[in-house]
């Protein structure tokens, strides 16, 4: 069975860091582009950053661009996103997600708020 | 970027009817590769999203056969053939052709 667990999320300050993590298992982790996805609170989803499976392809939202790095370690079947200079609007549920953006993990809660 | 257009954004069904939601893309979503990375997701309140149909009309396991998606280029649908009470949820196209991947502005599936 394929499962994602997030974790890392909670409340920060604005201008903060947050270091978010997403543990896979059930599948071929090194075989998989993997993903990051958010939503904010009661709006649509947003696709922020892709790492393909060797971790050298890698491509942001504009939105985070410079400000979110996305990470894997293959040997620990483990997806990362660094989280800097984070604003307000950065406030939502962060998702990790399988491949075509196939599995999704439960989400881990990011809130940027003074 | 590519914007992913979905229409109705309400969508309300009585059970045992048929159900249709459109999704358009500003661009055409034929890969360099061949395939059009089209994907529709359900979610339902409280839960994460759960894709429904890949590359247009290939349904992931475990997803009734009620659903089905269709479409070429820039026009695209998925058809619930009759809607049942679980199906009620925000339903989202994303194009994954393109980089940035996009998603529609959800389309809110209720029982009238």
């Amino acid at each position: 069975e394929v499962q994602l667990v997030e974790s890392g999320g909670g409340l920060v300050k604005p201008g903060g860091s947050l270091r978010l993590s997403c543990a896979a298992s059930g599948f071929t982790f090194t075989s998989y582009t993997m993903n990051w996805v958010r939503q904010a609170p009661g709006k649509g989803l947003e696709w922020i950053s892709s790492i393909r499976s060797s971790g050298s392809d890698i491509t942001y939202a504009d939105s985070v661009k410079g400000r979110f790095t996305i990470s894997r370690d293959n040997a620990k079947n483990s997806l990362y996103l660094q989280m800097n200079s984070l604003r307000a609007e950065d406030t939502a549920m962060y998702y990790c997600a399988s491949g075509l953006v196939g599995y999704w993990g439960q989400g881990t809660l990011v809130t940027v708020s003074s | 970027d590519v914007v992913m257009t979905q229409s109705p954004l309400s969508l309300p069904v009585a059970l045992g009817q048929p159900a249709s939601i459109s999704c358009r893309s500003s661009q055409s979503l034929v890969h360099s590769d061949g395939n059009p990375y089209l994907n529709w997701f359900r979610q339902r309140p409280g839960q994460s999203p759960r894709r429904l149909i890949y590359k247009v009309s290939n349904r992931d396991s475990g997803v009734p056969d009620r659903f089905s998606g269709s479409g070429s280029g820039t026009d695209f649908t998925l058809k619930i053939s009759r809607v049942e009470a679980e199906d009620v949820g925000v339903y989202y196209c994303m194009q994954g052709t393109h980089w940035p991947y996009t998603f529609g502005q959800g389309t809110k599936l209720e029982i009238k």
